[in-house]
């Protein structure tokens, strides 16, 4: 079967910096996204890999290791508008979208 | 970026009654378009996969019946929730694929049914 895993909940503190683990087994990749939602409001687009290495994008990097199955993102500076859950989703081989259950991202003054 | 608006935004209706929530790519076009519903405090659950003049694709477990998908256009789908009942409130979420892999989500619909 397809499984993405990613924590369910984590704690940081406004101004550090925290980095959220997604790692996944599915049939063929096509690349991976990492979505911001706050609650109540749909998915916001975030970061997309489809190559090995980090791609940073000012606050925010997304870092992919295909062999791996893993990636990461970045969060530095954190903000308290930053609290949101963070969903990581990876393409299979028939262009599908699976989904993590997301990674709730609790920032405390 | 790219846009994709969905309207209405948040609907109440009554049991019984039928509700269409429309989802529209406003500066592309899309030849496939995705729906999902969220409960509270869960995932987004993947409803059925539409594409462009064919019929739309249910994930297992979705009522094809229920939920009406016409994807008439390549920049609007629409879902249509049938004889709606309460356990059928949730949020509703459209997102439209540009070329193979790029997807963009609507803002949502919140669908109340009393």
């Amino acid at each position: 079967g397809q499984n993405i895993d990613q924590p369910t909940e984590m704690t940081a503190t406004e101004g550090a910096i925290v980095q959220i683990n997604c790692t996944y087994q599915t049939s063929g990749f096509n690349g991976l996204f990492w979505y911001q939602q706050h609650a109540g409001e749909a998915p916001t687009f975030l970061s997309y890999n489809v190559l090995d290495g980090l791609e940073e994008k000012g606050r925010f990097s997304s870092f992919l290791s295909r062999s791996k199955g893993y990636s990461y993102l970045l969060l530095k500076e954190l903000q308290m508008k930053d609290s949101a859950s963070y969903l990581c989703a990876v393409i299979d081989s028939n262009y599908q979208l699976i989904w993590g259950a997301g990674t709730k991202l609790i920032i405390k003054p | 970026g790219a846009v994709v608006s969905q309207h209405p935004s948040w609907v109440i209706c009554k049991s019984g009654t039928s509700v269409k929530i429309e989802c529209r790519s406003l500066d592309f076009q899309a030849t496939t378009m995705f729906w999902y519903r969220q409960f509270p405090k869960q995932s987004l659950m993947l409803m059925a996969t539409s594409n462009e003049g064919s019929k739309a694709t249910y994930e297992q477990g979705v009522e094809k019946d229920k939920f009406l998908i016409n994807h008439a256009s390549l920049t609007l789908s629409t879902l249509t929730v049938t004889s709606a009942h309460p356990e059928d409130s949730s949020f509703y979420i459209c997102s439209a694929r540009r070329g193979d892999h790029e997807q963009y989500f609507g803002p949502g619909t919140r669908l109340t049914v009393t």
